[in-house]
């Protein structure tokens, strides 16, 4: 099992679209998690951090789902603006560094 | 805000030449690192530094070096580029391990 792994899409939606992301994870120990967004030739940037709890930032909801191990993110109200590769972020089976999974492609369309 | 700054944005280069990247951060971040990004194999780890004078390897370290002699800087070198190292190469920082990092615009390095 890869260490992280995530449904490469591509995900097609419509503005105002409500669109979900599971992403896999394989360290049962590890206690980071996050996403990160990457636009076209751009640097991947932290789109926010993953909490047990869960934890929302306007549009956006990740969870944490430690049974089955995987996170979510959960964009509401898309908007053309969140085209993007969304990066899904755990830790190594080491503990040691962080993984980063291949991404998943959204495209809003109006 | 963090800024991660890396030393170029485009290179071009020939087989055989030694190359270094260099990134610099300035949030006084104990961690750094060096990825390579390449289509459909998404971000790769190449070395990473724990502090100054350290370095761990990453998955992909083969064909490269890295140097770390200040806190905020850390090179990564191409001892004999060949054209498999054709990739963009990002540089990223964080303050400890398990904390998110921030990452440099990133180096399109293209080996011919």
């Amino acid at each position: 099992r890869k260490e992280v792994e995530q449904d490469p899409g591509p995900f097609n939606v419509p503005e105002g679209a409500t669109v979900a992301f599971n992403c896999t994870y394989s360290n049962s120990a590890s206690q980071s998690f996050f996403w990160y967004r990457q636009d076209c030739r751009k640097e991947p940037k932290l789109l926010m951090s993953v909490y047990s709890s869960g934890n929302e930032d306007g549009r956006f909801t990740a969870q944490l789902n430690r049974a089955s191990q995987y996170i979510s993110l959960l964009i509401r109200d898309s908007k053309l603006s969140d085209s993007a590769t969304y990066l899904c972020v755990g830790e190594n089976q080491a503990g040691t560094a962080l993984i980063f999974g291949k991404g998943t492609t959204l495209s809003v369309s109006s | 805000d963090v800024k991660v700054t890396q030393s170029s944005r485009y290179l071009v280069k020939r087989t055989g030449e030694k190359v270094f990247l260099e990134c610099v951060q300035d949030m006084d971040h104990e961690n750094m690192f060096w990825y390579r990004q390449d289509p459909g194999l998404g971000l790769r780890l190449i070395y990473f530094s724990y502090d100054v004078k350290m370095k761990e390897k990453g998955d992909i370290p083969e064909g490269y070096s890295v140097s770390r002699e200040k806190k905020e800087r850390f090179s990564l070198i191409l001892e004999s580029a060949s054209t498999n190292q054709t990739s963009m190469y990002l540089c990223a920082s964080s303050f400890n391990s398990g904390r998110e990092q921030y990452f440099g615009p990133g180096t399109r390095l293209t080996v011919t």
